[in-house]
């Protein structure tokens, strides 16, 4: 039972583009939820973040979204950059337990 | 900087021998600490919770006696995977949160049984 999905395994965006990455859940007890980004071999990074009571956060070029009657957020990132390609996982966490629960990533290209 | 530190980075055993990952907190305590297991291509999948002076917490279908952990002190988690054979071979990596949901992870290990 995959709680967090991102249903594209790779994206490919040209520089200065934007890039949208997706992200579904289906737990509704959800109380945050996470962008890390990952280069190979290494741990994650974290990127940014949302409450579960907001629906819409930003920090610099990078804005997520959150959509609670869908279960749904997204990941912007404009301009791309090169130096964004990596892969980037959805997460979610619920503050009773810390628990992160992390989605199957999605790999951005960005393209020259 | 790193402010979760793990090692080894990589490490390459021999089938039925054991081996042990530490997971530091740098400038902070942890009294929780998460391991986490990659397979190629795939999610980071949740194994257990290392909580300080207690029993890890294990997730459903992680074997808690091949998958040993240790969280003697309020900055070291270590995940010692036991008799390792081959279909353990993957990525492992540890985490601490920081600020409540903020969590950190470590570097990561990758770790080949031959």
């Amino acid at each position: 039972d995959q709680q967090v999905k991102q249903n594209s395994p790779s994206l490919s965006v040209q520089e200065g583009r934007i890039s949208i990455l997706n992200c579904d859940y289906t737990n509704s007890m959800f109380d945050y939820f996470l962008w890390y980004k990952k280069y190979p071999a290494e741990g994650p990074t974290f990127l940014i973040s949302i409450s579960s009571i907001k629906d819409k956060n930003e920090d610099g070029r990078f804005t997520v979204f959150l959509n609670k009657s869908a279960k749904h957020l997204s990941l912007h990132i404009v301009p791309s950059q090169p130096g964004d390609s990596a892969v980037y996982f959805c997460a979610a966490s619920a503050l009773r337990d810390d628990k992160i629960i992390f989605g199957k990533g999605t790999r951005l290209h960005i393209l020259p | 900087g790193a402010v979760v530190s793990q090692h080894p980075s990589w490490v390459i055993c021999k089938s039925g021998t054991s081996v042990k990952i530490e997971c530091r907190s740098l400038d902070f305590q942890a009294t929780t600490m998460f391991w986490y297991r990659q397979f190629p291509k795939q999610s980071l999948m949740l194994m257990a919770t290392s909580n300080e002076g207690s029993k890890a917490t294990y997730e459903q279908g992680v074997e808690k006696d091949k998958f040993l952990i240790n969280h003697a002190s309020l900055t070291l988690s270590t995940l010692t995977v036991t008799s390792a054979h081959p279909e353990d071979s993957s990525f492992y990596i540890c985490s601490a949160p920081r600020q409540g949901v903020y969590a950190f992870f470590g570097q990561g290990t990758r770790l080949t049984v031959v």
